[in-house]
């Protein structure tokens, strides 16, 4: 079993729709999370923290659940350039980042 | 504005040879992470260094990888003699911290897509 598991999608989502996903992780000793996203052919890049007390940036929420060790990102308002690979991070002791697989999101018109 | 930057790009070379990859990482920047990325195995981290010292390479296979710093301007990955398994593309990611488990964004470059034949 990963350590970072995430649904691969595609998640096939009309343009202005509400699409959300869940990444589980195993390793309780996880401290920080984040969600990262990934154009096709191209490196990955921060999109934003993931807080305890759940936290929001523009269009985009993410969560977390400890208690059942859960991370999830919500896109509200989909756009076209949303369409991407979402990876899943995690971050134990140690500045180690441990990746999920990615969830693929496909914004169509 | 300031970029991981690596070379080459893209690598096609026939099993057996010596393939060597080059990452400048951001200046000011203490912390430099390989990774390799497979549509199969996804992003698996391979080596990481801060201040240049070797802190985790137990990702990558030992026999033939190696992964050095030889100043702070340069890391290199070495993959003698390659294979095609090793086929994937090769990011290399910088980030400064300055704390013990500190929260802190690492920066990928724009990866080295190898191709062993």
């Amino acid at each position: 079993r990963k350590e970072v598991e995430q649904d691969p999608g595609p998640f096939n989502v009309p343009e202005g729709a509400t699409v959300a996903f869940n990444c589980t992780y195993s390793n309780s000793a996880s401290q920080s999370f984040f969600w990262y996203r990934q154009d096709c052919r191209k490196e990955p890049k921060l999109l934003m923290s993931v807080y305890s007390s759940g936290n929001e940036d523009g269009r985009f929420t993410a969560q977390l659940n400890r208690a059942s060790q859960y991370i999830s990102l919500l896109i509200r308002d989909s756009k076209l350039s949303d369409s991407a690979t979402y990876l899943c991070v995690c971050k134990a002791a140690g500045n180690k980042l441990t990746f999920g697989g990615g969830t693929r999101v496909l914004v169509k018109p | 504005d300031a970029r991981v930057t690596q070379t080459p790009r893209h690598k096609v070379t026939e099993m057996g040879q010596e393939v060597t990859m080059r990452c400048q990482p951001i200046l000011g920047h203490n912390t430099v992470f390989w990774y390799r990325q497979t549509m199969m195995q996804g992003l698996e981290l391979l080596a990481y260094f801060r201040n240049r010292a070797p802190l985790d390479d137990s990702g990558m296979p030992k026999d033939r990888f190696s992964a050095e710093m030889p100043d702070a301007t340069l890391a290199t990955l070495k993959i003698q003699p390659s294979e095609p398994r090793d086929s994937a593309v090769y990011f290399c990611a910088s980030g400064l911290v300055l704390r013990q488990g500190a929260f802190y964004e690492q920066y990928f470059g724009p990866g080295t897509r190898l191709t062993v034949t």
